[in-house]
């Protein structure tokens, strides 16, 4: 059974960098498939950020492309996003994902809270 | 960027009642419509993908379905644990993007 699980601050100052981890248990990613990011402001729809393949090939949603960054650690079996320059609007419950190759997601990790604010 | 209309915005029912939310997309997606249920305070949970196929372990009692770009996903049967936010995501291209979100509540 594939599990995912974020990871990272809670809080984060404006202006700074947010970054997250989330660690997969019960599948390799070495073994395929995309991974992915989304997130969800309070009481709002869900946003997605990117994709990425542990090849290194990446996704992103033009809107955030400028200031995004993932990575994948095989050797942890994670993969890791970075959000630069964060401002108030980012605050959002943030969540990690297997993409299926028609780019649906499921499973999801259970979503970590980031606020950002000094 | 595609965007993704759902409709209605909440809904109210009862137990046993059958129920369609529906899903419009400003352009083809060909069938590349996703459906998720989120219940508060948990993550999204994949229901229907590519339409109308169901994932595995989803009751039966939901389906989807497509015209043109118009998708629905339906509840034959409201049961209590059916109560939450169901969520339409197209997949055809990125930005992948998602609906505003269904709150289907109890009547």
């Amino acid at each position: 059974q594939v599990q995912l699980q974020e990871s990272g601050p809670g809080l984060v100052k404006p202006s700074e960098t947010l970054s997250l981890t989330c660690v997969v248990s019960g599948y390799s990613i070495s073994s395929g498939y995309y991974w992915g990011w989304i997130r969800q402001p309070p009481g709002k729809g869900l946003e997605w950020i990117g994709s990425l393949y542990h090849s290194g090939t990446t996704y992103y949603n033009p809107s955030l492309k400028s200031r995004v960054t993932t990575s994948v650690d095989t050797s942890k079996n994670q993969f890791s996003l970075k959000l630069s320059s964060v401002t108030a609007t980012d605050t959002a419950v943030y969540y990690c994902a297997r993409r299926y190759s028609k780019g649906w997601f499921d499973p999801w990790g259970q979503g970590t809270l980031v606020t950002v604010s000094s | 960027d595609i965007q993704m209309t759902q409709s209605p915005s909440s809904l109210s029912a009862s137990v046993g009642d059958r129920v369609t939310i529906t899903c419009r997309a400003s352009q083809s997606i060909s069938k590349y419509l996703n459906w998720y249920q989120q219940k508060p305070g948990k993550a999204p949970k994949l229901l229907i993908f590519a339409a109308s196929n169901l994932q595995s372990g989803v009751p039966s009692r939901f389906s989807g379905n497509e015209s043109g770009t118009d998708f629905t996903l339906t509840i034959s049967s409201l049961q209590p644990e059916d109560f939450a936010t169901y969520h339409c995501q197209q997949s055809y291209t990125t930005p992948y993007t998602f609906g505003q979100g269904t709150k289907l509540e109890i009547k």
